[in-house]
């Protein structure tokens, strides 16, 4: 069964810092991967997602992440963080087999930005 | 404006209750699903539904029920045999098969007293 691992459960930063949430995978057939953001209290909405193509995916808000296949990584990174950008990310997969949009969540990295 | 709604946003229920969680998406979506969110444990499925009149079990259906009569709504029943109700329940759509974004509603955030 494929399975998403979330590295950090919190990751607290200053603004305007740079910051890496990392993002792990086990897929034995091909995957797209997606990262989601959860503000407090509210629904998720898709930061990016790496479906084919350029291993580099931009996302909105300015976060971009990198799709590794050899070593089953997808990791968000954004230059410089806002305040704004607190909330709590959540790295998914999508089963190419499962015959339906089947997403799998990772648990989740909850992100502090500080000023 | 197209989207997802779920309501209500708060909801309390005395234990052996059962409650229903309403769903609604003018995306023109085929494909619905509920999730569970509990603190540290990220989203788990419940039921999805890829078409009208049809939905399957997720990876924790046990004490939940839901419907799709309408392509637009797909609500969801916890029953009295759901033994910890209490959680974050996330409602979202898609155009249906793989690769496609999951959209996903605001929550509805049920507590039993």
């Amino acid at each position: 069964a494929q399975s998403v691992t979330q590295l950090d459960s919190q990751v607290p930063v200053f603004e305007e810092a740079p910051v890496e949430l990392r993002c792990n995978y086990s897929s034995s057939v091909s995957v797209y991967l997606f990262w989601y953001v959860q503000y407090p209290n509210q629904g998720l909405q898709l930061l990016l997602k790496y479906l084919s193509g350029s291993t580099l995916v931009k996302g909105i808000n300015g976060f971009e992440a990198e799709f590794n296949k050899s070593q089953t990584s997808f990791h968000l990174r954004k230059p410089s963080v806002h305040i704004s950008d607190t909330a709590e990310y959540f790295c998914a997969v999508s089963d190419l087999a499962g015959g339906y949009n089947k997403l799998i969540f990772g648990a989740g990295t909850r992100l502090a930005v500080h000023p | 404006d197209g989207g997802i709604t779920q309501s209500p946003k708060y909801l309390f229920r005395k234990e052996g209750q059962n409650v229903t969680l309403s769903c609604e998406q003018n995306l023109n979506h085929d494909a619905m699903y509920w999730y569970r969110q509990d603190p540290g444990q990220g989203l788990r499925l419940i039921y999805y539904s890829q078409i009208v009149n049809d939905f399957q079990k997720g990876d924790i259906a046990e004490g939940y029920s839901v419907s799709r009569e309408k392509k637009e709504s797909f609500p969801l029943t916890v029953t009295s045999a759901q033994k910890n109700p209490t959680a974050f329940y996330l409602c979202a759509s898609s155009l249906g098969g793989s690769g496609y974004e999951q959209f996903f509603g605001p929550g509805t955030r049920l507590t039993v007293l």
